[in-house]
């Protein structure tokens, strides 16, 4: 139980174009989904959190207009990259929470590239 | 900022060896810590949840043990198998975020 899925694994766009990556709880209702990147050699750092119906909340130093996100359903959320630069190119995953747990499950991640 | 520390950095073991890692963390506002194991191209898979000091927890041949006052926890692994290659992080935090550490990346071989 508890899993969690991420679309695409692998993107490569252009400089200027946008990417959406989705994430879906496969098997469970989750009211907080959260969003993270990973640059090489250091830790997975919490981009935002989103929760079902409502705005995401950002982290400090992370562009809301660049990076849009929308929680439209318990099992779906979507990270879209916007106007891509090669500095976004990273390692991007996503957790999903159950109400009421501690436990974030992760997706596999999404590893993008921008030329 | 929640600084979390992971040591070492990367361990590479023989079968059977058993081995440890070390976490730590700013003791102040301790809410939870949870440990991840993440092979390379899967999900980091959840092993634990501590949230009370002088815990311990125990899946298999893995344990923890978690040291609120001081700021740490070790996670141990007895008899290493080579499934058992992986990353391991640990993320202290709340409810609402987790901090994580860079990771242990263990190794080993037959």
């Amino acid at each position: 139980g508890a899993v969690v899925s991420q679309h695409p694994s692998w993107v490569i766009c252009k400089s200027g174009t946008s990417v959406k990556i989705e994430c879906r709880s496969l098997d469970f209702q989750a009211t907080t989904m959260f969003w993270y990147r990973q640059f090489p050699k250091q830790s997975l750092m919490l981009m935002a959190t989103s929760n079902e119906g409502s705005k995401a909340t950002y982290e400090q130093g992370v562009e809301k207009d660049k990076f849009l996100i929308n929680h439209a359903s318990l099992t779906l959320s979507t990270l879209t990259v916007t106007s891509a630069h090669p500095e976004d190119s990273s390692f991007y995953i996503c957790s999903a929470r159950l109400a009421g747990s501690y436990e974030q499950y992760f997706g596999p991640g999404t590893r993008l590239t921008v030329t | 900022i929640l600084n979390v520390e992971q040591s070492p950095q990367s361990l590479h073991v023989q079968e059977g060896d058993s081995t440890n890692f070390t976490c730590s963390f700013p003791s102040s506002n301790f809410y939870a810590l949870h440990w991840y194991r993440w092979e390379t191209a899967k999900s980091p898979e959840a092993l634990f949840v501590m949230t009370l000091n002088g815990d311990e927890k125990k899946k298999g041949r893995i344990s923890a043990t978690l040291n609120t006052k001081e700021g740490y926890s070790y996670l141990y692994i007895k008899g290493s198998q080579p499934e058992d290659s992986a990353t391991y992080l640990c993320a202290p935090g709340t409810a609402s975020k987790l901090t994580f550490g860079t990771g242990t990346r263990l190794q080993v071989t037959l």
